[in-house]
């Protein structure tokens, strides 16, 4: 079975500063990673995706995400930190290319701090 | 600009009534999805439909959920009877069985009071 784990509930950061956002996964089978974000009252929006190919993928809003299969993560990460990154951010995995559901982590709370 | 739709947004309603969640898929998109989102379990897949078939809702409770899909362009996700437990925000999503990207709408608020 897949799993999700995202380490801490809760980041904060200053404004300009790195953003590091950690998950590690669990799949039987080459996963298919992704990282949505969600802000307050809204939907989730995909920020990226890792599917096959070169393992540093580049998303929306400036985020990237490098997959490690030895290390089974997939962290997000974001040079420098904007008020507007203020959102809950979770990280997915899929052993079906998404086609049959995915399975999510807990969530991260990323909090800028001015 | 395609995205998911869903209805109501906002639903406050009281225990042991019906509450019926629908959803409009991305056109052309086969494959739809229910999740909820709750403070304490987060993101579960409730239960998903390729080309309107139902293909596995085993995160659904049996006795008071029910899902189908009646259309291509219309989900329904139905409680009967409601109860404060259910309260949660009800997600649908959508893709291709071939693609590996899954786009979710903005959500319908629950509240059963």
């Amino acid at each position: 079975a897949q799993s999700v784990t995202q380490l801490g509930s809760h980041v904060s950061v200053s404004e300009g500063a790195l953003v590091l956002l950690r998950c590690n996964y669990s799949s039987s089978v080459p996963p298919y990673l992704f990282w949505y974000v969600q802000y307050p009252n809204q939907g989730l929006q995909l920020l990226l995706k890792y599917t096959t190919g070169a393992t540093l993928v580049k998303g929306i809003n400036g985020f990237e995400a490098e997959f490690k299969k030895s290390e089974t993560s997939f962290h997000l990460t974001k040079p420098s930190a904007h008020m507007s990154d203020a959102a809950e951010y979770f990280c997915a995995v899929s052993e079906g290319g998404g086609a049959d559901g995915l399975t999510f982590g807990k969530g991260t709370h990323l909090i800028i701090q001015p | 600009d395609a995205r998911v739709t869903q209805t109501p947004r906002h639903k406050v309603t009281e225990m042991g009534q019906e509450v019926t969640m629908r959803c409009q898929p991305i056109l052309g998109h086969n494959t739809v999805f229910w999740y909820r989102q709750t403070m304490m379990q987060g993101l579960e897949l409730l239960a998903y439909f390729r080309n309107r078939a139902p293909l596995d809702d085993s995160g659904m409770p049996k006795d008071r959920f029910s899902a189908e899909m009646p259309d291509a362009t219309l989900a329904t996700l139905k409680i009967q009877p409601s109860e404060p437990r259910d309260s949660a925000v009800y997600f649908c999503a959508s893709g291709l069985m071939e693609g590996n990207t899954i786009y979710f709408g903005e959500g319908s608020w629950l509240t059963v009071v």
